[in-house]
């Protein structure tokens, strides 16, 4: 069964650092991973979507990378301001599992001005 | 911009009542999903859909049903709420078939039972 990791699973830094956000997963037969965003109270925002072909993808001040065969992923957020203060998700996309997601429990950032 | 649209940010229902929660898409998605959100458990799945009228449980089905007349709406019922079910209730909705399919979720259904 499918299980996925996220370290730290919360972060306190201050405004400007560069952070690196972990994923794992156990099991490396994957379609694609997805991180998402998630304010207090709300909904989750799709930030990058990597497919299990490739490497990394960007966004902005947002990078994403793909280890498939060593199950992992980072999330690496440039010069950080509060607004990037937000729980962030990782979910994988199992082949086992057509279409469903499996996620895992978050990483709780937190940046001070 | 597209999107998927929940009916209620928050609700509050009483014990026993049945509950309707809501979700629209405009993206022509053949997927939807429900999840629920509660601290320390994370998400998990509750019901999927990949077709009209076409239904699939997910992790923790029990206490709910759901109803896909239409491609563009999926309904999560609570036939008879508890105080279990009060959490946080997300939709999300994908192109179907293999591959790199990106997930693009609701703003969420906070509900209360009480």
């Amino acid at each position: 069964k499918q299980e996925v990791t996220q370290i730290p699973a919360a972060l306190s830094v201050p405004e400007g650092e560069n952070l690196v956000l972990n994923c794992s997963f156990t099991d490396s037969a994957i379609y694609n991973l997805q991180w998402f965003r998630q304010d207090p109270g709300k909904g989750l925002t799709s930030l990058l979507l990597i497919q299990s072909s490739q490497r990394e993808q960007t966004s902005g001040r947002l990078n994403a990378s793909l280890d498939k065969s060593s199950g992992r992923s980072t999330l690496y957020i440039a010069a950080s301001q509060p607004g990037d203060s937000a729980t962030y998700l990782c979910a994988v996309r199992p082949r086992e599992y057509g279409n469903k997601l499996v996620f895992g429990a978050g990483t709780i950032l937190r940046v001070k001005s | 911009d597209v999107k998927v649209t929940q009916s209620s940010r928050y609700l509050v229902k009483r014990t026993g009542e049945k509950v309707f929660l809501e979700c629209v898409q405009d993206m022509d998605h053949e997927n939807m999903f429900w999840y629920r959100q509660d601290p320390g458990l994370g998400l998990r799945l509750i019901y999927f859909s990949y077709d009209v009228k076409m239904k699939e449980k997910g992790d923790i089905p029990e206490g709910y049903s759901v109803s896909r007349e239409k491609k563009e709406r999926f309904s999560l019922i609570l036939e008879s709420a508890s105080t279990n079910q009060t959490s946080m209730y997300l939709c999300a909705s994908s192109f179907h078939g293999t591959g790199g399919a990106s997930y693009t979720f609701g703003s969420g259904t906070r509900l209360t039972v009480v």
